[in-house]
């Protein structure tokens, strides 16, 4: 099984910040790469698919990057609603979509 | 607007069994490959089971595998998820989650959630 490990675990930032999360793969993975934010209470929402690829609807200020096994969700300029767990998805073993353990982005 | 809305969540005795519904709006269900993820309070997410816009491709996650049978009635645009031999492990939030396709198939994301139901196992 690919298995999909995400640094860091957690920062903390203030608005305006650049952030940058890593999602580094178990072997080889191509571009078969989404990334979901999750707010608390709420369901995962999807803002990157095929590793850089913007969901319709999604801020440009995220972006995605990378191939093979590492990959990279940037947020260029953090706002307050972007204070959240984000999740690294594989969707190259489709149909078993493993998801990576997840980074929480709170306030500094 | 599409919509995914799940039920038959609550409390359940370990060994016990439950049927979880996800009832679909504002897409073609038919077309539409669907998914059961689930996530433990306080943990991450994990996919525990696939199902083909058809029915005839079924996969699932090898923690479930064996106890929970995924199902899906386009009749009634719903998506199903029996639960038997339930332990405390499995105590979670259960999202159904639609599949979409992108760049002429190749690609493949959860576009859209559930709200999700809460299944707890506890005596």
């Amino acid at each position: 099984d690919i298995q999909l490990t995400q640094s860091p675990s957690s920062l903390s930032a203030s608005v305006g910040d650049r952030v940058t999360i890593t999602c580094r793969a178990s072997q080889s993975i191509g571009y078969f790469l989404n990334w979901y934010q999750q707010k608390p209470g709420e369901a995962p929402k999807l803002l990157i698919y095929a590793a850089s690829s913007l969901q319709s609807g999604v801020p440009s200020r995220f972006s995605g990057s990378g191939s093979g096994t590492d990959f990279t969700l940037t947020i260029s300029s953090l706002q307050p609603e972007d204070f959240a767990t984000y999740y690294c998805q594989q969707s190259y073993s489709s149909p078993r979509f493993t998801f990576g353990p997840g980074t929480k982005v709170d306030i500094k | 607007d599409v919509q995914l809305v799940e039920s038959g969540g609550g409390l359940v005795q370990p060994g016990g069994s439950l049927r979880l519904s996800c009832a679909a709006s504002g897409f073609t269900f038919s077309r539409y490959e669907m998914n059961w993820v689930r996530q433990a309070p306080g943990k991450g997410l994990e996919w525990i089971s696939y199902i083909s816009s058809s029915g005839a491709t079924i996969d699932y996650a090898d923690s479930v595998r064996g106890r929970f049978t995924i199902s899906r009635d386009s009749a009634k645009n719903s998506l199903y998820l029996q639960m038997n031999s339930l332990r405390a492990e499995d105590t979670a939030v259960y999202y159904c989650a639609r599949a979409n396709v992108y760049y002429s198939g190749s690609y493949e994301a959860h576009d859209y959630w559930g709200q999700g139901t809460l299944v707890t196992v506890s005596s």
